[in-house]
């Protein structure tokens, strides 16, 4: 089983500031990389695939990066929408598919 | 556009089962993988397993298997997760869950339901 982790836990940021998290994979996952967002009480909203494309709708304030083990989800100027939790997940092995335990994104 | 929704909350014993539903609306439903993912409290997201409806034939986490059964009605377009021998640590919210991309369950997920809450409590 692929492992994933998040750093860091919890980031604190101020609105209009750049936001940059981690994700690293135990092995390599290629570009086979997605990035969601959750809000309190709501289901997870995809961000980003294959590492680096952004799903449909989503701003360009978001951007992804990496491949193999080292990925980075950048928010280039926080919004106050944006405060949220982050999870990346890897989509090239499985059984099972995994997810990080993500990143806090909170206000400063 | 697709929608997902889940049956309503539910409340169950220990050593019990609970069975819970995702009707998709929205596309062809048989081409499609549905996976569900479950969150306990506070915590992480954590795929179960996956199922494409047309093919029948659902692949699990290792950690459920043998407890999970998740199966598909394509008349109906919905989708079923049955856990069994519940325990307190499977109090969660747990989500259905769909990609854009036909005929793997090895992608990312487009689509959510909005989830249901069990909660395993004596």
């Amino acid at each position: 089983e692929i492992v994933m982790t998040q750093s860091p836990a919890t980031l604190s940021v101020s609105p209009g500031e750049r936001a940059t998290l981690s994700c690293r994979a135990s092995q390599s996952v290629s570009s086979n990389l997605a990035w969601y967002q959750q809000k309190p009480g709501q289901a997870p909203r995809l961000l980003i695939y294959g590492a680096s494309t952004r799903a449909t709708g989503i701003p360009a304030r978001f951007s992804g990066s990496g491949s193999g083990t080292e990925f980075t989800l950048t928010i280039s100027s926080l919004q106050s929408e944006d405060f949220a939790v982050y999870y990346c997940q890897q989509y090239n092995n499985w059984p099972p598919l995994t997810f990080g335990p993500g990143t806090k994104v909170d206000i400063k | 556009q697709v929608q997902l929704v889940q049956s309503g909350a539910e409340v169950k014993k220990p050593g019990s089962s609970v069975k819970v539903s995702c009707k998709a609306s929205g596309g062809t439903f048989s081409s499609y993988a549905i996976s569900w993912v479950r969150q306990a409290p506070g915590q992480g997201l954590e795929w179960m397993g996956g199922i494409i409806p047309i093919f029948g034939t659902a692949n699990y986490a290792q950690k459920f298997q043998g407890r999970v059964t998740i199966t598909a009605d394509e008349s109906t377009s919905t989708a079923y997760m049955e856990l069994s021998s519940l325990r307190s640590e499977d109090t969660a919210v747990y989500y259905c869950a769909r990609p854009s991309q036909k005929f793997t369950v090895t992608t990312v997920f487009d689509y959510w339901g909005q989830g249901t809450l069990v909660t395993v409590s004596s």
